[in-house]
C-alpha cells in the first residue's frame, strides 16, 4: 500500500519535554513537508525539504527542528521553546518541488 | 505576498441541494490552485487542481471549480450534495519562487442536513 504514515495518531507531553513526531513515505517522492493546523485556521508551514540532507524553514520554524537523512522520512521535533506547541500536525509530500502535495492523516499533539 | 480568502467559514445546505463554496485569492503571477477536503481528525485529500488549460475543472466525488482569472475566484460547486460531503474544505494556492509551498484559506465548514 503506497502513502504517507503519521504516528502516532494522537500524543501527549507534559510541557517543558521535547517529543518527536514521525513520518514516513513510500512514494518515492524527493520533496516532503510539515503543516500546523490550528482550529478556525488554514494550514501554515513550518519546515519543507526538497531533497535528502537539505531542509528549508517554513512561516513558524520557531521551536522546531527536522531532519531528512533518509528520502522516505522526515521526522519532526516539537522543542520547548515552542510556547504553544498543541495543534494538529500534518506531513505531506510531492514527487518534486514543483508537483502537487499529498498528505499524511496527521498526529494531533496535546501538550498539559 | 499571495494569500487566500474563504469567505464562508460554514455553508448549511439540505442534502442533494447544490452548493458553492468560494475562493478568492491574490496574486501577482500566474498560480496554480487547488481544492482540498478534510474529514474529522483525518489529513486532507485533494480533490482538484487548476494548473493551465480549461479554466472549468473536474475533481473527486463530483466536485468541479472554475477558475476566473478576471475575479480572481477558484469557487468550488457540486450540483447535489450527499451527508457524506460533510468536511472541511480548504482553497490553496501555490507560493510564489522555487519553494512548493502551499498558502491556505481558513476553510469552509460544508455542513450537510438531511
Amino acid at each position: 500500500d503506497g502513502g504517507i504514515t503519521q504516528s502516532p495518531k494522537y500524543l501527549f507531553r507534559k510541557e517543558g519535554q521535547n517529543v518527536t513526531l514521525s513520518c514516513e513515505q513510500n512514494l518515492n517522492h524527493d520533496a516532503m513537508y510539515w503543516y500546523r493546523q490550528d482550529p478556525g485556521q488554514g494550514l501554515r508551514l513550518i519546515y519543507y525539504s526538497q531533497i535528502v540532507n537539505d531542509f528549508q524553514k517554513g512561516d513558524i520554524a520557531e521551536g522546531y527542528s527536522v531532519s531528512r537523512e533518509k528520502k522516505e522520512s522526515f521526522p519532526l521535533t516539537v522543542t520547548s521553546a515552542q510556547k504553544n506547541p498543541t495543534a494538529f500536525y500534518l506531513c505531506a509530500s510531492s514527487l518534486s518541488r514543483t508537483d502537487t502535495q499529498y498528505f499524511g492523516p496527521g498526529t494531533r499533539l496535546t501538550v498539559l | 505576498a499571495q494569500s487566500v480568502t474563504q469567505l464562508d467559514s460554514q455553508v448549511p445546505v439540505f442534502e442533494e441541494a447544490p452548493v458553492e463554496l468560494r475562493c478568492n485569492y491574490s496574486s501577482s503571477v500566474s498560480v496554480y490552485l487547488f481544492w482540498y477536503v478534510q474529514y474529522p481528525n483525518q489529513g486532507l485529500q485533494l480533490l482538484l487542481k487548476y494548473l493551465s488549460g480549461s479554466t472549468l475543472v473536474k475533481g473527486i466525488n463530483g466536485f468541479e471549480a472554475e477558475f476566473n482569472k478576471s475575479q480572481t475566484s477558484f469557487h468550488l460547486r457540486k450540483p447535489s450534495v450527499h451527508i457524506s460531503d460533510t468536511a472541511e474544505y480548504f482553497c490553496a494556492v501555490k507560493g510564489p519562487g522555487a519553494t512548493n509551498k502551499l498558502i491556505f484559506g481558513t476553510g469552509t465548514l460544508l455542513a450537510v442536513q438531511p
